[in-house]
């Protein structure tokens, strides 16, 4: 079968690192998407690996292992407003990037 | 401006009703997503389409419907047969062939059974 698995939630503080782990088993694959979600609204595009290796964006970093089926998202010098859901999803349709399969998303809770 | 309109944003549905949410784009994508999410998942694939005059199943198509007649549209109708259709519904795009960024998703749409 198909499977994505995160942890449901997890807490860190402001100003601090929290690592977001997500590991896949799916029948195919051509990509691995994280995606952040405030509640109610649509998921905002954070990051894309398809290659193994770590991929660094400001504050957001996103790391893949094809042979592991694994993949982390970092967030550094936490910020409020990172509170949100945090989505791992695994494209494996072959020209259908949009076929995604999701995770059940982590909630990250930012304390002060 | 360019981007993926759903409507409407809030819908509430009486028992046996069925109710049609609406999609369009003007990205020029050629293919088109339907999501589903319940409060605390992630998002589940209800149909897509690659083409227009065609659409697939997704994982969970049972109780709904979708058309693609033209490429900028791809409405979705929740038919009196899905039993539990309180969710979120998310549109999305992307190019046939794209990288793995160019997936694009619309603002949702919340539908309440009533």
């Amino acid at each position: 079968g198909q499977n994505i698995d995160q942890p449901t939630e997890m807490t860190a503080t402001e100003g601090a690192i929290v690592q977001i782990n997500c590991t896949y088993q799916t029948s195919g694959f051509n990509g691995l998407f994280w995606y952040q979600q405030h509640a109610g609204e649509a998921p905002t595009f954070l990051s894309y690996n398809v290659l193994d290796g770590l991929e660094e964006k400001g504050r957001f970093s996103s790391f893949l292992s094809r042979s592991k089926g694994y993949s982390y998202l970092l967030l550094k010098e936490l910020q409020m407003k990172d509170s949100a859901s945090y989505l791992c999803a695994v494209s494996h349709g072959s020209s259908n990037t949009g076929k995604l399969i999701f995770g059940q998303g982590t909630t990250l809770q930012v304390k002060p | 401006d360019g981007g993926i309109t759903q409507s409407p944003k809030y819908l509430f549905r009486k028992e046996g009703q069925n109710v049609t949410l609406s999609c369009e784009q003007n990205l020029n994508h050629d293919a088109m997503y339907w999501y589903r999410q319940d409060p605390g998942q992630g998002l589940r694939l209800i149909y897509y389409s690659q083409i227009v005059n065609d659409f697939q199943k997704g994982d969970i198509a049972e109780g709904y419907s979708v058309s693609r007649e033209k490429k900028e549209s791809f409405p979705l109708t929740v038919t009196s047969a899905q039993k539990n259709p309180t969710a979120f519904y998310l549109c999305a795009t992307a190019p046939t062939g794209g990288t793995g960024n160019t997936i694009y998703f619309g603002e949702g749409s919340w539908l309440t059974v009533v």
